[in-house]
């Protein structure tokens, strides 16, 4: 596709509910980011893969959030049991290499824990 | 750890007219880049302009300029000719200039909220 996409846009669950958020990346990229962003915040990073391999995860704020990007292309982030300190905006990124070339965000996904 | 700390929260501006947002961060690094990047109500990043911290140059993007003081670790932005379009969240962010892992993620600071004003 043209850009990173990302679905759902908004994401509403019940606490204890688990979730799964993907990421479409631009098309031939290597590099995959996640980060989340808090109402007023900055994005933090999250975790990183460099094709199918996740490079870093030192960004996983616990072990109910995991992610895999199984082929290296689409990548999924998943949340089990969320809580209510879970909700945030997810964005995730793509660049060609990693390294000098520029990130591109998607739209993000709100996920709003009730 | 690297760090990067925007100080002004809000900031206004009437249409054609200039404005500075301020960055600062801290590092030990010698190598990185630093960016901004604005980030409108549809919530997607789009990158500014870039600085590589070995090039003495600062860098120019149309009406998008910054000042670049390496010694005292200050990255701020001027718009000039500020349009509504303008109007967003800026955020200041840092990348290691090492390669591999996590060195590649962006560290960015709690943004500016803009306001342009007709």
């Amino acid at each position: 596709g043209a850009g990173v996409s990302q679905s759902p846009r908004y994401k509403v669950a019940k606490r204890g509910q688990d979730v799964a958020l993907r990421c479409d990346p631009i098309s031939g990229h290597v590099s995959l980011f996640w980060y989340q962003q808090a109402l007023g915040q900055g994005p933090e990073f999250l975790t990183y893969f460099q094709n199918e391999a996740q490079l870093d995860k030192s960004g996983l704020p616990s072990d109910r959030f995991f992610a895999e990007r199984p082929e290296g292309s689409v990548s999924t982030l998943k949340i089990q049991r969320t809580q209510q300190e879970d909700s945030a905006v997810y964005l995730c990124a793509s660049s060609q290499d990693g390294m000098n070339t520029e990130a591109f965000f998607g739209q993000g996904t709100r996920l709003t824990v009730v | 750890a690297q760090t990067v700390t925007q100080s002004q929260p809000e900031m206004s501006v009437q249409e054609a007219e200039t404005v500075t947002l301020s960055c600062t961060y801290d590092t030990s690094e010698s190598d990185y880049y630093l960016f901004w990047y604005k980030q409108p109500p549809s919530r997607q990043m789009i990158l500014v302009i870039r600085q590589e911290a070995y090039k003495q140059q600062n860098a120019t993007e149309n009406r998008f300029s910054v000042n670049f003081q390496k010694a005292a670790k200050s990255f701020s932005l001027k718009i000039s000719d500020s349009q509504l379009g303008d109007a967003a969240m800026y955020f200041c962010a840092y990348r290691s200039g090492f390669y591999g892992g996590a060195t590649n993620k962006l560290i960015f600071g709690t943004g500016t909220l803009l306001a342009v004003q007709p």
